[in-house]
């Protein structure tokens, strides 16, 4: 089974510095997609930011990147230039690639609770 | 504006009562779910339908009830039966069934 960890519960960063949160996660499979969601105080849920494992370049949205690498099975969300929206709880999960059998899920770790600090 | 339409934002129960919250998507996605999210726990699916009139458990399905009579619906019902129902509830949808997550505002029920 798919298992996604979060070492980080919580984090703090100044505005406007770099911040990188961790995800690792297991998996046999060869094929499959990460995504980063995001839950700011408000509470929708959104998403950030989603790779395809088959895909060897990392994933970039504005300031959002990410740091895959496959063979350690690690999905780093890196932030640059923090600002003060960022400030949410931000969520790694795993899912494999449609179609998918009748018992498969995404999994979400446990969520990093990020706050930029003004 | 197409979206995830979660009601009510708040609901407050007493022990030993049903309630019902309403999840309405007009994405015209096909699957829809429900997740329940603890402080420390992430989130937890509770159910999942991929298809009108078709609905799966997930890990954490004991003490709730769902139906999908329709493609735009998905209500969940938190029966008496779950021990701790205190929690906030967000509902999501996808095109296929596990696909990119669209989510709902969600719904914070608290039992009295």
């Amino acid at each position: 089974a798919q298992t996604v960890t979060q070492s980080q519960p919580e984090m703090s960063v100044q505005e406007a510095e770099t911040v990188t949160l961790s995800c690792t996660y297991d998996t046999s499979e060869n094929n499959y997609y990460l995504f980063w969601y995001k839950q700011p105080p408000s509470r929708q849920m959104i998403l950030v930011i989603r790779q395809e494992a088959y895909k060897q370049q990392n994933a970039t949205e504005n300031r959002f990147s990410v740091n895959f690498q496959k063979a350690a099975k690690s999905f780093s969300l890196k932030i640059s230039d923090s600002q003060l929206g960022d400030t949410a709880m931000y969520f790694c999960a795993f899912m494999k690639p449609l179609p998918m059998n009748r018992d498969d899920k995404i999994i979400f770790g446990k969520g990093t609770r990020l706050h930029i600090l003004p | 504006d197409g979206g995830i339409t979660q009601s009510p934002k708040y609901l407050f129960r007493k022990e030993g009562q049903n309630v019902t919250l309403s999840c309405e998507q007009n994405l015209n996605h096909d699957a829809m779910y429900w997740y329940r999210q603890d402080p420390g726990q992430g989130l937890r699916l509770i159910y999942y339908s991929q298809i009108v009139n078709d609905f799966q458990k997930g890990d954490i399905a004991e003490g709730y009830s769902v139906s999908r009579e329709k493609k735009e619906s998905f209500p969940l019902t938190v029966t008496s039966a779950q021990k701790n129902p205190t929690a906030f509830y967000l509902c999501a949808s996808s095109i296929g069934g596990f696909g990119e997550l669209f989510f709902g505002e969600g719904s914070r029920l608290t039992v009295l």
